[in-house]
């Protein structure tokens, strides 16, 4: 069993609806969680962090965490075209500061 | 600024050159990151360091060798690599050396090994 593990996609949603990414994990002792927007050709970059349960809003973006079920889940609202890229769920496991990455999830926005 | 910087954007190389990475931060980050990442996968970790010490080596050829001259630098040396080796090398930094510190990537470096 991977670590985290993304559905590899892709995810197709019309513009304007909302897109739900999710990730699930093994390691109870994990603590942190990110998700990282890649753009193809470029590097990971950071849409949201997340530390407790519950929901956390950024924007149009809002994570969510349910460490008892072991998942974490990313939602977009009033998607849009230059949303269309790879998302990377990624967790730290215990006090470390190694990140773990899922395989990614490509997201298509349609217009 | 959660800037990290990165040079060259694009190297091609032979297998018998030496050439060397180079990352940048100026956001007093006390660990900095090595990263592979090849088509359509995600990043895999190579090195990191922590307070300029080397703390995590994930089990590396010695054809590449980092560097950490002081807090803001970070390089990666290359030397004797082979075609496998071609792939997108990132660096990250963050401000947390354990804990869950947020990592913050540069650009990359587009390594092309013929």
């Amino acid at each position: 069993q991977k670590e985290v593990e993304q559905n590899s996609g892709p995810l197709s949603v019309p513009e304007g609806a909302i897109a739900s990414l999710n990730c699930t994990y093994s390691d109870r002792g994990s603590q942190s969680f990110f998700w990282y927007r890649q753009y193809s050709g470029k590097s990971p970059e950071l849409i949201m962090f997340i530390y407790s349960n519950g929901d956390k809003e950024d924007g149009r973006f809002t994570a969510q965490l349910n460490k008892a079920s072991q998942y974490v889940s990313l939602l977009i609202r009033d998607s849009q075209p230059s949303d269309s890229a790879t998302y990377l769920c990624a967790v730290i496991i215990n006090a470390g500061n190694m990140l773990t990455f899922g395989g990614g999830t490509r997201l298509m926005v349609k217009p | 600024d959660t800037e990290v910087t990165q040079t060259p954007k694009h190297l091609v190389m032979g297998m018998t050159n030496k050439k060397s990475l180079k990352c940048e931060q100026h956001m007093g980050h006390r660990a900095m990151y090595w990263y592979k990442q090849k088509a359509k996968k995600p990043p895999e970790l190579m090195f990191v360091y922590s307070y300029e010490k080397l703390s995590i080596n994930e089990s590396v050829p010695s054809r590449f060798s980092p560097e950490c001259p002081n807090s803001s630098l970070l390089n990666l040396h290359l030397h004797a690599l082979q075609p496998e080796d071609s792939a997108l090398y990132l660096c990250a930094s963050s401000q947390a050396t354990s804990g869950g510190g947020t990592q913050y990537f540069g650009p990359g470096t587009r390594l092309l090994v013929l």
